[in-house]
């Protein structure tokens, strides 16, 4: 698996726009970027995902550089339910029932209020 | 909104002794994974099952692991006999076809004693 690189850690404060980096210059032309994240005590929650293309839902937005080397999550407006560990995945676009996620140590984010 | 369920939150057992982890995955859902995090540490893929086997395991699901999705709705991870070194949180988590992203529940955590 293609391996990513992220801060250990990040701070923010709260209705602050928040910019996590992610770096993966081993990125192959079919891995997705995809963003998970783990609130304390529960199990990882989807994020958002793209391939090339910069994306937006209602969580988040992706912004994916032109090379795809690397890729930062932004949160528009942090609140306090967003500190979390976030993590960066590649995953290969291998197809059916093959979808591994590989979670490395993420980036851990702080919310002051 | 829909939601993988994890059963029980939280199984003190005894070193050696069988454990049943249960999961219901969200109910359109065909693809179903068991991951798990040791406390402190990353969240690791265990195994991926689809179309009643196992489609990926990793070097973790050994011989003492075993899954199942006896009925429509449950999918199940058995450790036929415990060790000190099981212990962890185990989160089950659930894809439809040809979607981007893993719905996780909220974890079983098992004490091996």
């Amino acid at each position: 698996d293609a391996k990513t690189t992220q801060p250990n850690s990040m701070e923010s404060n709260e209705e602050e726009p928040v910019h996590l980096p992610c770096n993966h210059s081993t990125i192959s032309g079919t891995d997705y970027i995809h963003w998970y994240r783990q609130l304390p005590s529960q199990g990882p929650e989807y994020v958002i995902h793209g391939l090339t293309s910069n994306v937006n839902n209602r969580m988040a937005s992706l912004a994916i550089a032109e090379d795809r080397k690397s890729s930062t999550l932004i949160l528009h407006r942090a609140t306090l339910r967003d500190a979390a560990v976030y993590y960066c995945i590649l995953r290969a676009n291998s197809g059916g029932s093959n979808y591994k996620l590989t979670f490395g140590k993420g980036t851990l984010l702080t919310v002051n209020p | 909104e829909p939601e993988v369920t994890q059963t029980p939150s939280h199984q003190v057992t005894q070193m050696g002794q069988e454990v049943i982890l249960r999961c219901v995955p969200i109910s359109n859902h065909l693809y179903f994974y068991w991951y798990r995090q040791i406390l402190g540490q990353k969240v690791e893929f265990l195994v991926s099952f689809y179309n009643n086997e196992i489609s990926e395991k990793s070097e973790i699901f050994d011989d003492q692991f075993s899954v199942e999705r006896p009925d429509g709705s449950n999918f199940t991870l058995k450790i036929r006999s415990t060790k000190l070194e099981d212990s962890a949180m185990y989160f089950c988590a659930s894809r439809r076809q040809e979607a981007g992203e893993l719905f996780f529940g909220e974890g079983s955590r098992l004490t091996v004693l």
